[in-house]
């Protein structure tokens, strides 16, 4: 009954070497969130989508790149990988104005980078 | 700036002892404060929210805006209880979860 799922669930790739990583939903919900957790550190808030719009953290590097396409679907384009962006990338999704506006996540993407 | 501090990295207790996780955070308006927990090959999940005042699993977290934290307690820990607990803080009234975690606390509940 996964209601949000993440492809892949392990990606291993090349330095500098272009990588997408999928989210897809079935709860309709019209906030999807793109979080990287490093190793032993607190999962971080990439950027979000409120419907078709998009949002970006002020820290998030240029290098990471989204799109929605449709409510179902968010994608995460890292253009260049580097070793530092080895990490879990969790990807969550809420509904406003339902009042029950809590994060249902996936189980992640964990990215590795050689 | 927005901050959410678990000082334990490891919190190890036996079976029926009471159980505190805790988390100080530090924001300058009024935040939304959550416990998120993470069992093992499972996803994060929600635990609880303050504005609920709910006990899930038998946890309870009081926010104390004066001492700015919101602590996770339980008295009486379970096996099952062993887990990943993240606490996490939102600005209240802006709809969007835009969550600051901590750093989380790993849980282990010893027979």
């Amino acid at each position: 009954d996964a209601m949000v799922i993440q492809n892949p669930r392990y990606q291993v790739t090349q330095f500098g070497k272009p990588v997408t990583l999928s989210c897809s939903q079935t709860l309709n919900h019209n906030v999807m969130y793109w979080y990287q957790q490093k190793s032993s550190q607190a999962p971080k808030l990439l950027f979000h989508y409120y419907d078709k719009d998009f949002n970006n953290e002020a820290d998030t590097p240029d290098n990471f790149q989204s799109r929605r396409p449709n409510t179902s679907f968010c994608f995460l384009d890292i253009r260049s990988p580097g070793l530092g962006d080895a990490a879990m990338y969790l990807c969550a999704t809420s509904i406003i104005g339902s009042g029950a506006n809590v994060l249902t996540f996936g189980a992640g993407s964990r990215l590795t980078v050689l | 700036a927005q901050r959410v501090t678990q000082p334990e990295k490891l919190l190890s207790v036996f079976k029926g002892a009471p159980v505190e996780l805790k988390c100080n955070y530090s924001y300058s308006g009024s935040p939304e404060l959550f416990w998120y927990v993470q069992y093992s090959r499972q996803r994060l999940q929600l635990l609880l929210r303050h504005i609920s005042r709910e006990s899930i699993k038998g946890f309870t977290a009081d926010l104390n805006k004066g001492e700015t934290s919101f602590h996770l307690k339980k008295p009486f820990a379970q096996e099952e209880d062993s887990a990943m607990y993240y606490c996490a803080l939102s600005p209240l009234n802006t709809g969007f979860q835009k969550l600051v975690f901590g750093t989380g606390t790993r849980l282990l509940v010893s027979p």
